[in-house]
């Protein structure tokens, strides 16, 4: 069973760029979730889907962050335009229905270097 | 917003010692979970706990759930080389799907 892809695995962009991030899911799995980790700080979350829907979007930072689940299936994370404090790895996470936490499987994440 | 505070920050030890890592948090917890980061790879589910007072072991892993649910620790014993990554505690609340993370626990170990 493929586990949770994400692309790019590196991005490094200049300040005021847009990049789009991508995450596939494990097959089957409705939530799927965004966080973030920024240098020397904790993993925030960002956003959790079910399905193609936004469940909870209360952490993303503001409106230059736009995330999409079409059709349910792949998610992407568009940063437009990117700013210094954007670096960070971006991580993506999907899980069947279950309790909190439960079979909730990690992609490697992708590093963002905003210059 | 919530948050947890994690302890220690790094750790080296010499290799068959054993490991203990600790969070706090200043709000109830509702589920704590432990996660192991590699280099280069996401975090990956350690132990779950889902109920106060809670006791679970994963091979020479242990963690429990604190009484008072503000708390969690984990424990390694006997340290292998492979034990060698970040380990970070995770939180969640009531009716919630959202994890509030610590700043993670560095773990080297010496063989």
């Amino acid at each position: 069973e493929a586990g949770v892809t994400q692309f790019p695995s590196h991005s490094v962009i200049e300040k005021g760029q847009t990049v789009t991030l991508r995450c596939d899911p494990i097959s089957g799995h409705d939530n799927l979730y965004w966080y973030r980790r920024v240098m020397g700080k904790e993993i925030k979350f960002l956003l959790h889907f079910v399905k193609e829907s936004k469940q909870d979007e209360s952490g993303m930072p503001n409106n230059r962050f736009l995330a999409e689940r079409t059709g349910g299936t792949y998610s992407t994370l568009k940063v437009q335009p990117a700013e210094l404090e954007d670096s960070g790895v971006y991580f993506c996470a999907s899980s069947q229905a279950g309790r909190v936490g439960e079979k909730l499987f990690f992609g490697s994440g992708t590093q963002l270097s905003v210059l | 917003g919530q948050q947890l505070n994690q302890s220690p920050q790094s750790m080296f030890i010499q290799e068959g010692e054993d490991v203990s890592m600790n969070c706090t948090s200043s709000s109830i917890f509702n589920t704590w979970l432990w996660y192991k980061q590699d280099p280069g790879e996401g975090p990956v589910l350690l132990i779950a706990l889902y109920k106060a007072g809670e006791l679970t072991s994963n091979g020479r892993l242990t963690a429990q759930f604190g009484i008072t649910r503000k708390d969690s620790f984990l424990n390694i014993s006997a340290s292998i080389p492979s034990d060698v990554g970040i380990y970070f505690c995770a939180g969640s609340g009531a009716g919630s799907y959202q994890l509030t993370f610590g700043k993670g626990t560095k773990l080297s170990v010496i063989p």
